[in-house]
Formats: structure tokens, C-alpha cells, sequence
């Protein structure tokens, strides 16, 4: 169960958009549609922002979108803002036997 | 509210054993599966394991598997990690979690309780 692979950083200014790509094979990322974003603060819980590759929980703003193509994810960030500054982390499930899920390497996010 | 409330982390011994609960509330626990996941100090995200909502189909990482066991009672709306033979790279705060979708998506987090692998 490698992690998945995610850029260890990425930033922008306020506004722009930025976007986080998780790359995995194709017993995972790409295989399935089980890929789900996470927003972590320092010292704070995750944070739900995508399920299911591109679905938006209730309350999570429509700033945050998610796709896939091929083996690899990616969430984008519109309008960035200052608040957005937070570690991101991709995870998918595994078919494997048992099944299994990963999560990404993390990225963090810099607002400039 | 849905509330996840981890207890049970401390200081525990390297080889030794500690047993984590997560108490929840504000939603039908019985019919969601549950997860644990683990943040080493300064480190991303891992995924520690979960149960389905009978506790009949419970999986592991593969850093886990043989070592830590997870179960729930739905009476007490609560989970449980049961963690043996302890090692440093243990060391995390673990995160109970809700998975809302049946797809491994965890839309509610507990505020995570430290274990701590030391001598």
C-alpha cells in the first residue's frame, strides 16, 4: 500500500486557481471512483472537500472541484484565498485482496 | 451534530498494548462504517483500517495487520482500537472517522486522541 503521489507543494495569489494532482495506478486511482479530497489545518481534524472523484459535500464551497483521467486525480482550487492555505491530501480505495484504502503524500498550499 | 470523540491515547511502551474508543453521537451509528486513521508527528495522513456496520468485515493497512484489531458495539454507539505490540513508528494521533457514502469518503472527524511508543 504505497501512498499515493502528490506534489509536496504547491501555491498561488489570492484569486487565482491552483490544482493538486494524485497520481496512483490502475487498481486504484484509476479503477475506481472512490477517490475523496481532505483539507487539513495545522493542529486541526481533516476535512471532507470531494468524495466520489467529483461530488461536494453539503457546505463546502463550490470553489473546490474534483476530476480524474487515467490514473490520476486532481482538485482545483478557484479563487483562491487566504483561508485556503492548508495541507490537501488525495485518497483512494485499493483492490486488493483484502481491499484496502491509501491516502496521497499531502501537499501543502501556500497563498502568496 | 455528529460527534466523534476519541479517548484512551497516552504513553505506552514499546511492545506493550493500549485500546482506543471512539464515542459517537447525533447520527444512526449502526449504519455506517467506521474507520481509524493516523497522523504521525509532522507527517501526512495513513489510513489505519475500518468495519462495516455489523462489524462482521473489518480491513487493515498492511503496517497494522496482525498487530491492531478494530470492533464496535452499536448498543454503545461506540468503536474500538485495540493496539498490541506497540512500536515507535506507532507514535500518531489517531483520528476516528465516519465513512457517509460506503466509499471510503470520511465526511466526520474526531479531534484525535496521541499514542505515544516510548520507553
Amino acid at each position: 500500500q504505497s501512498a499515493l503521489t502528490q506534489p509536496a507543494s504547491v501555491s498561488g495569489s489570492p484569486g487565482q486557481s491552483i490544482t493538486i494532482s494524485c497520481t496512483g495506478t490502475s487498481s486504484d486511482v484509476g479503477g475506481y471512483n472512490s477517490v475523496s479530497w481532505y483539507q487539513q489545518h495545522p493542529g486541526k481534524a481533516p476535512k471532507l472537500m470531494i468524495y466520489d472523484v467529483s461530488n461536494r459535500p453539503s457546505g463546502v464551497s463550490n470553489r473546490f472541484s474534483g476530476s480524474k483521467s487515467g490514473n490520476t486525480a486532481s482538485l482545483t482550487i478557484s479563487g483562491l484565498q487566504a483561508e485556503d492555505e492548508a495541507d490537501y491530501y488525495c485518497n483512494s480505495y485499493i483492490n486488493t485482496s483484502p481491499p484496502a484504502y491509501v491516502f496521497g503524500s499531502g501537499t501543502k498550499v501556500t497563498v502568496l | 451534530e455528529v460527534q466523534l470523540v476519541e479517548s484512551g491515547g497516552g504513553l505506552v511502551q514499546p511492545g506493550g498494548s493500549l485500546r482506543l474508543s471512539c464515542a459517537a453521537s447525533g447520527f444512526t451509528f449502526s449504519n455506517f462504517w467506521m474507520n481509524w486513521v493516523r497522523q504521525a508527528p509532522g507527517k501526512g495522513l495513513e489510513w489505519v483500517g475500518n468495519i462495516n456496520q455489523d462489524g462482521s468485515r473489518k480491513y487493515y493497512g498492511d503496517s497494522v495487520k496482525g498487530r491492531f484489531t478494530i470492533s464496535r458495539d452499536n448498543a454503545k454507539n461506540s468503536q474500538y482500537l485495540q493496539m498490541s505490540s506497540l512500536r515507535a513508528e506507532d507514535t500518531a494521533v489517531y483520528y476516528c472517522a465516519r465513512d457517509g457514502f460506503a466509499s471510503g469518503s470520511l465526511d466526520y472527524w474526531g479531534l484525535g486522541t496521541l499514542v505515544t511508543v516510548s520507553s
